[in-house]
């Protein structure tokens, strides 16, 4: 079974307004971190924001904010006002801890494209 | 602060070569991850250096190894190179890689083209 799902392949947004990515988790563990990176066509990933397994606020960071339903184990990025600098692969990880450090597993990504 | 930096940044080598490529942290970041992102396996976890010392490692053979130097800069080892490791291999900083400091900065990548 796949640790981290995310099952938008793609998604198209106006600019300007809000667009959800989804992102349901698997795991066993009590504590873990839940993240999300951008990935630019430039290749470089870019951390956003972080959600521990403990966090009872939902996590913010500017227009990024993470919707984290811990008993559905999901972890959706919402991104407010788009822009069409956002157009970019978003990926949704989580940290586990394993062997004396977190590892993590990534989901397959969801492509967004901002549209003017 | 300078970011992650990769070295080199696109590379092309034939099958059965082995190849060697190089990352540097931030400044003050003692975690190194590498991680391998190719379009059938998406992103995956190679290892994790911390203190020179490897400190996880992901399920990939042992033609992959990596190694930290005193100065926390890493390099990654790919031996007996096979057509279907060419990918994007990015490496990842961070303070500790502890709970506490869960931030990675991520480097531009190295491409990776075996023929």
């Amino acid at each position: 079974a796949q640790k981290i799902t995310q099952t938008q392949p793609g998604m198209f947004v106006q600019e300007k307004e809000a667009v959800t990515l989804d992102c349901t988790y698997d795991t066993s563990d009590q504590s873990y971190g839940l993240f999300w990176y951008k990935q630019p066509s430039s290749g470089e990933m870019i951390f956003l924001i972080y959600q521990g397994s403990y966090d009872e606020q939902n996590a913010t960071e500017g227009r990024y904010s993470l919707n984290f339903q811990k008993a559905r184990k999901s972890a959706n990025l919402v991104i407010s006002a788009s822009q069409l600098g956002d157009s970019a692969m978003y990926f949704c990880a989580m940290r586990e801890y394993r062997g004396g450090s977190y590892i993590p597993t990534f989901g397959r990504g969801t492509s967004l494209i901002v549209h003017p | 602060k300078a970011g992650v930096t990769q070295t080199p940044r696109y590379l092309i080598k034939t099958r059965g070569q082995q190849v060697t490529l190089s990352c540097s942290p931030i400044s003050g970041h003692r975690s190194v991850s590498w991680y391998q992102q190719t379009p059938g396996q998406g992103l995956q976890f190679l290892f994790e250096y911390f203190s020179e010392t490897q400190r996880n490692k992901g399920n990939f053979p042992g033609r992959f190894s990596g190694r930290q130097f005193s100065n926390s800069r890493s390099e990654m080892n790919v031996s007996t190179l096979e057509l279907g490791d060419s990918a994007l291999y990015l490496c990842a900083s961070s303070l500790e890689g502890g709970p506490s400091s869960y931030e990675q900065y991520f480097g531009p990548g190295t491409r990776l083209t075996v023929t």
